[in-house]
């Protein structure tokens, strides 16, 4: 069974702080492991992705952290501000295949 | 450079009637994948064309079909339809040759509601 377990399924944090959000995976041929940022009555958009050849990505106020022998990958958000507060989702993909599986999602606030 | 387009934005049908959901890629994306959204969870892979052929299918019943057209716009099709088809309903475009990046955009969606 192709899953993508995330979490927290919420999560509230000041302003200036920095919210983590986890994900494991089960499947060892995942190799593509995207964010996607989703807003009220929008689809979701792609944040960052990361490969399993790195350990680290970041681009901008956002970090992915990959753990390979551990399955694990989570996003970190630097110095947090009110207009990121979304839905985040992990997902992870296989080459050559244009099957995303998609954690349920997180619901971050970030108040000021 | 337009993004991926969904329409209807909106759609409300009743059990057991058939419903056409339409989508144009990003332009110079020439692959089209569907997705289906329920509350409150993340979106689920229902199928993804190229070439005006289904080339890949997730664990959804042959209710839901597609179609891909020479202009690379696609349809997404659900006949039968059930209480429980009621979500958002994705669109999302790539480039087949850079498949290895899997690279995916997403549309707004169409929320269908089955009553």
């Amino acid at each position: 069974q192709q899953q993508v377990k995330q979490s927290p399924q919420s999560l509230i944090v000041q302003k200036g702080g920095i919210p983590i959000i986890n994900c494991a995976y089960e499947n060892t041929a995942f190799d593509y492991f995207p964010w996607y940022q989703q807003f009220p009555g929008k689809g979701p958009a792609l944040l960052i992705a990361i490969r399993p050849d790195v350990s680290e990505k970041k681009e901008g106020r956002f970090t992915i952290s990959f753990n390979k022998s551990a399955k694990q990958f989570s996003l970190h958000i630097m110095d947090s501000q009110p207009g990121d507060s979304a839905t985040y989702f992990c997902a992870a993909g296989r080459a050559g295949s244009y099957q995303l599986t998609f954690g349920k999602g997180t619901k971050l606030s970030v108040i000021p | 450079d337009a993004g991926v387009t969904q329409s209807p934005t909106h759609l409300i049908k009743t059990r057991g009637q058939q419903v056409t959901l339409r989508c144009s890629p990003k332009s110079g994306h020439d692959t089209v994948s569907w997705y289906q959204q329920a509350l409150g969870q993340g979106p689920q892979f229902i199928f993804q064309y190229y070439e005006e052929e289904e080339r890949q299918r997730g664990n959804f019943p042959d209710r839901f079909s597609g179609h891909q057209f020479p202009n690379y716009s696609s349809e997404l099709n659900v006949n039968a339809l059930l209480l429980g088809d009621s979500a958002l309903y994705l669109c999302a475009s790539s480039l087949y040759r850079l498949a290895g990046r899997n690279e995916q955009f997403f549309g707004p969606g169409t929320r269908l509601t089955v009553l």
